[in-house]
C-alpha cells in the first residue's frame, strides 16, 4: 500500500522559518514533490527531490532522506502570502499509476 | 495561466442530475489526470488517460466516467449526483505517462455544488 503523512495544521509568524514534514511508505520511489495550494485554487509545483539531500530555491528548500522515507519543506522569511496548504506527493512504481498526494499541511502565517 | 483549461469554473446542480466537466491539457501534453478534492480533504485520484487510452483508475465511483478525445481534451461525466459529490474537481496534465520533474500542471478546477 501507499501512505503519506503530514501534520494537519501549522502556525508561524511573519518573518520566521517553518519546517513542514512529510513521511511516506510507497511501492517503490521515483521522486518526491512539494506543491503549494491556496484555498480554492489549483496546486502549484514548488520542488522535486529524487536524491538525498537539500534542494534550495529562494526562500523555499526541500530535503529528502530516502532511507528514512522522510522529507521536509523549509520556508524562510515567511510572508502572509505563504498562508496555504502544502502538499507532499510521491511518485512510486509505474509512474502515473503511483503518484500519491499526502493530505496536506495547512499553514497559517500570523502578523 | 497554467495552460490547462477547465470549464466550467462553477457548477450548481440538483441531486440525481448528470454533469460533464471539461479539460483541455497544456499544449504538447498527452496525459490527463482527474482529481477530486472535497472540503478540507486531500486530492483523491480518479482516473488517468494517456493519448486517448485509459491508463489507471483510482477511487472512481461507478457513477463517474471519463474519456479523452482525439484532440486530447478530456471530459469527466458525473451522474446520479449526490450531495457528497460536491467538491473541487481538478484536471492535470503532463507530457508523458506520469509526472515529469515538475510534476503535473493543474487546471484551476471546477467547483461542483450539488443541492
Amino acid at each position: 500500500g501507499q501512505n503519506i503523512d503530514q501534520p494537519t495544521e501549522m502556525t508561524a509568524t511573519e518573518g520566521a522559518i517553518v519546517q513542514i514534514n512529510c513521511t511516506y511508505q510507497t511501492s517503490g520511489f521515483n521522486g518526491l514533490f512539494w506543491y503549494q495550494q491556496h484555498a480554492g485554487e489549483a496546486p502549484t509545483f514548488l520542488s522535486y527531490n529524487v536524491l538525498d539531500g537539500l534542494e534550495e530555491k529562494g526562500r523555499f528548500s526541500s530535503f529528502l532522506s530516502r532511507s528514512k522515507g522522510y522529507s521536509y519543506l523549509l520556508l524562510k522569511e515567511l510572508q502572509m502570502k505563504d498562508s496555504a496548504s502544502y502538499l507532499c506527493a510521491v511518485r512510486g512504481d509505474n509512474y502515473g499509476q503511483n503518484f500519491v498526494f499526502g493530505p496536506g499541511t495547512r499553514l497559517s502565517v500570523l502578523p | 495561466d497554467s495552460g490547462v483549461t477547465q470549464t466550467p469554473k462553477h457548477l450548481i446542480t440538483a441531486t440525481g442530475q448528470r454533469v460533464t466537466l471539461r479539460c483541455s491539457p497544456r499544449s504538447g501534453d498527452l496525459s490527463v489526470y482527474w482529481y477530486q478534492q472535497s472540503l478540507d480533504q486531500g486530492l483523491q485520484f480518479l482516473i488517468h488517460y494517456y493519448n486517448g487510452e485509459e491508463r489507471a483508475k483510482g477511487n472512481i465511483l461507478e457513477r463517474f466516467s471519463a474519456q479523452q478525445f482525439p484532440d486530447l481534451h478530456s471530459e469527466l461525466n458525473l451522474s446520479s449526483l449526490e450531495l457528497g459529490d460536491s467538491a473541487l474537481y481538478f484536471c492535470a496534465s503532463s507530457v508523458g505517462g506520469g509526472p515529469d520533474i515538475s510534476g503535473y500542471t493543474f487546471g484551476s478546477g471546477t467547483r461542483l455544488t450539488v443541492v
